[in-house]
């Protein structure tokens, strides 16, 4: 156990529909970033946060938002699903900004449009 | 931005030793890790370079040249639970201090 959780593990939904990723951060970690993982391709950058603020946008579709809360959890939502959506999407946390530690990977919510 | 390179695929045999190598290109750098992915698994972190060398921890190595862009994670006394993809991750230094992936590379330990 990593200390980051995501929920749910899995997800199977339809095309149009809206959902909502959860991620708890490791206690004490102040940041919290979003990455999704198409099959056989790389961690995409989506969005960071630092305390409640977003800090950092990355190729996240205007489909896409997220916020962290004032008990730093955060949570992701997808909405007008697409085919294309099915990916993993990791929440990962760290400490602050500029630490040497790396960040720490929940285990990822699978998506699964269909 | 960045731009991160990585050999997609390579194949080392138990027991052997592995390089591989990473090169990137940042307007601002400000660190370079090296991760570890099982398929459907989490990343789990390696090691991490900011300075020019080398970095021990066990079994692994990481180096880093930053006038070159250059990085290498060395593996020795491979072991078939080492069979997972390795990503190269760098750090820019602006004031988001974002981390880019690269692609990474699938390793395959063979017997």
């Amino acid at each position: 156990d990593s200390g980051v959780t995501q929920t749910p593990k899995h997800l199977i939904t339809a095309t149009g529909q809206r959902v909502t990723l959860r991620c708890s951060p490791r206690s004490g970690d102040l940041s919290v970033y979003w990455y999704q993982q198409s099959l056989d391709q790389g961690l995409q950058f989506l969005i960071q946060y630092y305390n409640g603020e977003e800090r950092a946008k990355g190729n996240i579709l205007e489909r896409f938002s997220a916020q962290q809360f004032p008990d730093l959890h955060s949570e992701l939502n997808l909405s007008s699903l697409e085919l294309g959506d099915s990916a993993l999407y990791f929440c990962a946390s760290s400490e602050g900004l500029g630490t040497g530690y790396g960040y720490t990977f929940g285990s990822g919510t699978r998506l699964t449009v269909v | 931005g960045q731009n991160i390179d990585q050999p997609t695929e390579m194949t080392a045999t138990e027991g052997a030793i592995v390089q591989i190598n990473c090169t990137y290109q940042t307007s601002g750098f400000n660190g370079l890790f090296w991760y570890q992915q099982h398929a459907g698994e989490a990343p789990t972190f390696l090691s991490y370079n900011v300075l020019d060398g080398l970095e021990e921890k066990g079994r692994f190595s990481s180096f880093l040249s930053r006038s070159k862009g250059y990085s290498y994670l060395l593996l020795k006394e491979l072991q078939m639970k080492d069979s997972a993809s390795y990503l190269c991750a760098v750090r820019d230094s602006g004031g988001y201090q974002k981390v880019t992936f690269g692609t990474g590379t699938k390793l395959q330990v063979i017997p």
